[in-house]
């Protein structure tokens, strides 16, 4: 069964770049690394995903080391708005038609 | 357009009861997910649809939960003589490729209290 570990929380300031690192030992070869945003009483949004290196697009950045055993997603520049938990999402090993979210980091931006 | 929706938004039920819970993924969107979040837990994934067929029920709780899509759209997922554990958000959601990385977009889920 694939494991995924996150940091419980984090804090930070509005302004400041936050990164929030996953790890997943157990990733399969063919397995993407997708991250989802949530707020309260809310579904989770997708934010980005990576097979490998470094992928940006309009609100994050995503660092995928060449082992694949982990994976970084960055927020520049937070906002109060960025106040969520924040998963990471792989497949399990077991199944090619599971998926294991991460536990899930509870990030708090303060004014 | 619209968005995933799922029904009810809130089952309050009685232990031993069963219950009914309903999807409507985005139009046009092949796959489907289930997944369960106990209160300030992360999400538990439950069953995956490609189209009409789930490949792997094995990420269901227990024979008491089962789940079926029909026409490619709308799913039901099915609790059986509930118990108080089964108390969580379930959350559905959909994608547009069979692929199960693909993005998901995800409903508002259904708040299951069992009394």
């Amino acid at each position: 069964l694939a494991k995924t570990t996150q940091p419980i929380s984090m804090d930070s300031y509005e302004g400041q770049e936050v990164n929030i690192t996953c790890s997943h030992n157990n990733i399969a070869t063919n397995d993407y690394i997708t991250w989802y945003q949530q707020f309260p009483s809310q579904g989770p949004r997708f934010i980005i995903q990576g097979y490998k290196t470094k992928v940006t697009n309009e609100v994050a950045s995503l660092f995928i080391p060449a082992d694949r055993k982990s994976s970084t997603l960055s927020l520049p520049r937070v906002s109060l708005s960025d106040t969520a938990v924040y998963y990471c999402l792989v497949g399990d090993m077991d199944s090619s038609y599971k998926l294991i979210f991460g536990s899930g980091t509870r990030l708090l931006v303060r004014p | 357009g619209a968005g995933v929706s799922q029904s009810p938004s809130n089952k309050v039920t009685e232990k031993g009861k069963d219950v009914e819970l309903r999807c409507d993924p985005i139009s046009g969107h092949t796959a489907l997910y289930w997944y369960r979040q106990s209160l300030g837990q992360g999400l538990e994934f439950l069953i995956y649809f490609q189209g009409n067929s789930a490949p792997d029920k094995s990420g269901l709780p227990s024979d008491r939960f089962s789940a079926e899509r029909t026409g490619g759209s709308v799913s039901t997922l099915t609790i059986q003589r509930t118990q108080q554990e089964d108390s969580a958000v379930y959350l559905c959601a959909s994608s547009f490729y069979r692929e199960r990385f693909n993005e998901q977009f995800f409903g508002p889920g259904t708040r299951l209290t069992v009394l």
